[in-house]
């Protein structure tokens, strides 16, 4: 059995480069999130996909932040001209979604530390 | 807006010592999820629980009991006997109903001694 998995789980980086983070979730889910922790925090929600349509954004995404679910497997985080304020844990979610039933638990996968210098 | 508050930073108790986690939450949904979820040193997000708001009965499992109580917007969660092993980042989280993004609170750190 495999849980959601992330790459790579560190990524240090210069300000001004761009970085992409790949999340691969458990295989039946059809529900994809993408959430920012900082530390001493709780995770703050980015945006996430049902199978491959985004359905929501946070405000928080900047437009330097892009994600993508090509065919509904896994998913891209790309962050361009990074920011030392981007330097957080990137965390990445899976859930299963049935019509007219409620959200079921997320699992999360390790995350991504990005470190940006 | 929704918005969930862990008042308690850290707590620290011995070992064999019962701990109770505050969690109070704020929502205008009438449906909505609440959950709490443990983060250990190795930093992994492990689920624990996941309630609903018509369901007000409390939960045992195990070590773990869970207090919901919509009249005062809480979602307590007791460990019994803690353990070492119980040392943890603690995160409550609600949920609306379609949207399914979490809110989490700030997070409880607790420490366990032995």
């Amino acid at each position: 059995d495999t849980g959601v998995s992330q790459d790579p789980r560190h990524k240090i980086t210069k300000r001004g480069q761009n970085v992409t983070f790949r999340c691969d979730p458990i295989s039946e889910h059809n529900r994809l999130y993408w959430y920012r922790q900082t530390l001493g925090q709780g995770p703050e929600f980015l945006t996430y996909f049902q199978n491959e349509a985004q359905l929501e954004k946070s405000r928080l995404l900047s437009d330097r932040f892009s994600a993508e679910r090509p065919k509904g497997s896994f998913s891209t985080l790309e962050i361009q001209r990074t920011e030392q304020g981007d330097s957080a844990m990137y965390l990445c979610a899976s859930s299963l979604r049935i019509v007219d039933r409620g959200p079921y638990e997320q699992y999360f996968g390790p995350g991504t530390r990005l470190t940006v210098t | 807006a929704q918005k969930v508050t862990q008042a308690q930073t850290e707590i620290s108790v011995v070992e064999k010592e019962d701990v109770t986690l505050d969690c109070v939450y704020e929502t205008r949904d009438t449906t909505y999820y609440l959950f709490w979820y443990k983060q250990p040193p190795s930093g992994e997000l492990v689920f624990l629980i996941r309630r609903n708001s018509f369901d007000e009965q409390n939960e045992i499992s195990g070590r773990y009991s869970w207090n919901f109580q919509k009249s005062t917007s809480s979602f307590n969660f007791t460990i019994t006997a803690s353990q070492v092993v119980d040392s943890a980042v603690y995160f409550c989280a609600l949920s609306e109903v379609y949207g399914n993004k979490l809110v989490f609170g700030a997070g409880t750190i607790l420490r366990v001694k032995s």
